[in-house]
């Protein structure tokens, strides 16, 4: 069955510095997302993109936080200037069409020191 | 601001048992709505969809959906140890509006 991948499962990072998440979407899926769970807290929408643009985003999604889908195949989450906060595990997802079921990665473990 | 609000539980039922889930929302223009299912430290896993009013039924799942009421419901019939998890309420209200999870122990 097709699945969403994303690398690295784990990344640990200093203070300041950027950060690159990596998804890569199945294959037929036109609408791609991020999310991200705090330890012990919901899990909470960042950004959508579709047709090679954001199509919505939250209040966390602010200037640090960007998207890219630089090649047909991948979908990238780049934090600038990481924070303590920006730790978290942030899950990619994508689906078919906009508000059919969203099928979400293993995750990327983020771990800001 | 939309809301997605579940009792956190822990919801605790034996083996074999019924478990029952519920979830209200707040945006009464929502029209997809989802759970999903989520071991610690994993990612969510779609376990059911539902965009009708009524039940859907999969397997040991049936999702319920009352508009009118704004709620939305899952059933696990004949419960198992494996069963036992987080499950997140989600509603597409142009994002996925999730829920704070109900933990679920199902003990043999």
């Amino acid at each position: 069955e097709p699945e969403v991948t994303q690398t690295p499962s784990h990344q640990v990072t200093q203070m300041g510095q950027e950060v690159i998440l990596r998804c890569v979407p199945i294959s037929n899926h036109l609408y791609f997302y991020w999310y991200r769970q705090i330890l012990g807290q919901k899990v909470e929408f960042l950004v959508s993109f579709y047709n090679n643009e954001i199509s919505e985003k939250s209040e966390i999604f602010d200037d640090q936080f960007s998207v890219e889908r630089p090649d047909g195949s991948n979908f990238t989450l780049k934090i600038r200037s990481t924070k303590l906060e920006d730790s978290a595990m942030y899950f990619c997802a994508s689906s078919g069409e906009q508000d059919q079921p969203q099928h979400f990665g293993d995750g990327t473990r983020l771990s800001i020191l | 601001q939309k809301e997605v609000e579940q009792n956190s539980g822990p919801l605790s039922v034996p083996e074999g048992a019924i478990a029952s889930l519920n979830c209200t929302y707040s945006d009464r223009g929502s029209q997809s709505f989802f759970w999903y299912r989520q071991y610690s430290g994993k990612s969510p896993e779609l376990i059911m969809f539902i965009y009708s009013n009524g039940d859907k039924e999969d397997g040991r799942f049936t999702a319920q959906l009352n508009k009118a009421s704004q709620y939305v419901s899952l059933l696990i019939r004949d419960s198992q140890p494996s069963d036992s998890a987080t499950y997140l309420c989600a509603v597409w209200g142009g994002k996925l509006i999730f829920g704070q999870g109900t933990e679920l122990s199902v003990k043999p």
